[in-house]
């Protein structure tokens, strides 16, 4: 069965600075798909960003970029120039080859003004 | 498109007590799923469902029923309340197709259940 390890519960970050949340995950799958979700005070989960594992290219969406690393199965979320509004749990995701989403236990972001 | 629909936002059941989670989805997804959110953990898989007339368990099911009559709705049932499930529930949608694609999950805003 796969598993999805975030070893940061919390993190701070001064507004403006970048921060980057660990993620590292377990799987016997070579191919699977990889999520960071944002979870705000509304509790709407919310997709940052995503990641086939076969492409070697590292996702970006804006601010938000990806670091990831097939071989030592690691998938960490680098936020540039911080806001006040990325101010939420942050899930990272492994989708399986049965369509199921397994998630990490969350790291919970403070933005620092 | 309102997306995933859940209702209600919030609920206080006694123990014992039994309610049904409502979920809709209007984006014509073949894949719905239910999650439980439990204080500083992540989602955990309920049920979910690959299509109308098929449901399969997750990871905790004990304790709750699905059903899926339609593409559109997939309510989730607790027949006998207890305290152990209270927790935020999210009900997600996805489409699945024959070419393997992100499939991403789609979430409603969720529900907030307290059981006394």
């Amino acid at each position: 069965a796969q598993t999805v390890t975030q070893s940061q519960p919390e993190m701070s970050v001064q507004e403006a600075e970048t921060v980057t949340l660990s993620c590292t995950y377990d799987t016997s799958e070579s191919d699977y798909y990889l999520f960071w979700y944002k979870q705000p005070p509304s509790r709407q989960m919310i997709l940052v960003i995503r990641q086939e594992a076969y492409k070697q290219q590292n996702a970006t969406e804006n601010r938000f970029s990806v670091n990831f690393q097939k071989a030592a199965k690691s998938f960490s979320l680098k936020i540039s120039d911080s806001q006040l509004g990325d101010a939420a749990m942050y899930f990272c995701a492994y989708r399986n080859r049965d369509d199921k989403i397994i998630f990490g236990k969350g790291t919970r972001l403070h933005i620092l003004p | 498109n309102a997306g995933v629909t859940q209702t209600p936002k919030f609920r206080i059941l006694k123990i014992g007590q039994s309610m049904t989670l409502q979920c809709t989805q209007d984006m014509n997804h073949n894949y719905m799923y239910w999650y439980r959110q439990d204080p500083g953990m992540g989602l955990k898989l309920i049920y979910y469902s690959v299509g109308a007339g098929i449901t399969d368990k997750g990871e905790v099911p004990n304790g709750y029923n699905v059903s899926r009559s339609t593409t559109e709705d997939f309510p989730l049932r607790l027949e006998l309340a207890a305290p152990s499930q209270t927790s935020v529930y999210f009900c997600a949608s996805s489409y699945v197709g024959k070419v393997p694609t992100y499939n991403e999950q789609f979430f409603g805003p969720g529900t907030r259940l307290t059981v006394l």
